[in-house]
């Protein structure tokens, strides 16, 4: 069910440095979701975006929506030490079926 | 706190053995997926269940098996335990397959 892929596959930035990621799916979604893992522990739900909608802003987060191109980007803006995570698009198809991406590793240096 | 409670956090057991990790979704949610995390595998979707029903299959094996209650916890049991299977365990639950997921802390799987 790996059917997504993220890019890059890691990012290592400065505090205050904006970090973009970018998912691509292959198949048609209901939504998109992102989420956050710290080393080993739990998936956090970060932002919701559905089909529909174009652009989501949540904090410093900011979600992007391409259907046409089947591809998200989630932007971090203004980052933190405590930013530093693992970070994974999930896609839920219109059967409720979920793909999900290799995840980006970002990396934030004070 | 997600509201997605996995026990136990910790397990470690010897090969051969059968372990079941068990996973309480969020109130109200119907839906359960569960998650295997490895250092060589990354993220692996394992199996869903909505409402006690089996809604989607991953790359689950045949030594692993999954079922819903009626009172909506899941568990999910593991079998003849080999070196491999040691990973981290994700139960997530959801309203239903269209909305947010949230991740129970994981039960870490060691088989030695």
């Amino acid at each position: 069910s790996q059917q997504g892929e993220e890019d890059p596959q890691a990012l290592s930035i400065q505090e205050g440095e904006n970090a973009t990621m970018n998912c691509s799916y292959k198949t048609s979604i209901n939504n998109l979701q992102w989420y956050r893992q710290n080393s080993g522990r739990g998936l956090v739900h970060l932002i919701l975006i559905r089909s529909n909608e174009r652009e989501k802003h949540s904090g410093r987060l900011r979600v992007t929506l391409d259907t046409s191109k089947k591809s998200s980007s989630l932007l971090i803006t203004a980052s933190r030490a405590a930013d530093t995570a693992s970070y994974f698009c999930f896609m839920a198809d219109s059967w409720g079926k979920l793909q999900f991406g290799a995840g980006t590793q970002v990396v934030v240096t004070p | 706190d997600s509201g997605v409670t996995q026990t136990p956090k910790h397990l470690i057991t010897a090969t051969g053995q059968r372990v079941t990790l068990r996973c309480s979704p969020r109130s109200g949610d119907l839906s359960v997926y569960w998650y295997q995390q490895s250092l060589d595998q990354g993220l692996q979707f394992l199996i869903q269940y909505y409402n006690g029903e089996e809604r989607a299959k991953g790359n689950i094996l045949e030594r692993f098996s999954a079922q819903q209650f009626p009172d909506l916890h899941s568990e999910l049991n593991l079998s003849s335990l080999e070196l491999g299977d040691s990973a981290l365990y994700f139960c997530a639950s959801s309203v239903d397959s269209l909305n947010e997921a949230f991740f129970g802390q994981g039960t870490r799987l060691t088989v030695v």
